[in-house]
């Protein structure tokens, strides 16, 4: 069965630091990666996403891929209180034309100021 | 960006009634919708894959006479919680992906939370 596995958390940092959140993933032929931002009692928004190796910066995150060890972080540099929340990885399966996205269980983080 | 409007954001509705909650997406059509439920401090589950102008795909587990899924058109899906019992309270979301997007990006609704009394 495919499976994306997070660390739960919650992961605490202090307001400033770099907070790293990881990702791994069992389907070795999946393309596409994804960060999510759940806040709670609010749907997901996407945060960021990545398809080749190497890493993808966009603002204060990074996101990185390694896919020959299955492996997705993201880091989020400069961490404000506004940045706790519950991160979700996706990968998306390419099951025909019936793709969809494997979701991890979520990485709480704590920012404090 | 772009948008989809889910509706509505929460409803209180007594054990045995039907509930219909709508997905619309505002600004691109969506060949492909999906529809999550997810219970407190637990990811998204998801619960069927809706295609526009056929049948839905339900998950394993997911009965599909009690969720009914109906994608008329490019731009909206409906999930019909019926005969809904207090088990079925959850935070139900709907997600569109966008027609022709060289990549798979996803784009959520608001969200609805059911409480069933």
């Amino acid at each position: 069965q495919k499976e994306v596995e997070q660390n739960s958390g919650p992961l605490s940092v202090p307001e400033g630091a770099i907070a790293s959140l990881n990702c791994t993933y069992s389907d070795r032929v999946s393309q596409s990666f994804f960060w999510y931002r759940q806040y709670s009692g609010k749907s997901p928004e996407l945060i960021m996403s990545i398809y080749s190796n190497g890493d993808k910066e966009d603002g204060r995150f990074t996101a990185q891929l390694n896919k020959a060890s299955q492996y997705v972080s993201l880091l989020i540099r400069d961490s404000q209180p506004s940045d706790s929340a519950t991160y979700l990885c996706a990968v998306n399966t390419d099951a025909g034309n019936n793709r969809k996205l494997i979701w991890g269980l979520g990485t709480s983080l704590a920012v404090n100021p | 960006g772009a948008v989809v409007s889910q509706h509505p954001s929460w409803v209180i509705c007594k054990s045995g009634t039907s509930v219909k909650i709508e997905c619309r997406s505002l600004d691109f059509q969506a060949t492909t919708m999906f529809w999550y439920r997810q219970f407190p401090k637990q990811s998204l589950m998801l619960m069927a894959t809706s295609n526009e102008g056929s049948k839905a795909t339900y998950e394993q587990g997911v009965e599909k006479d009690k969720f009914l899924i109906n994608h008329a058109s490019l731009t909206l899906s409906t999930l019909t919680v019926t005969s809904a019992h207090p088990e079925d309270s959850s935070f139900y979301i709907c997600s569109a992906r966008r027609q022709g997007a060289g990549n798979e990006k996803l784009f959520f609704g608001s969200g609805t939370q059911l409480s069933v009394l």
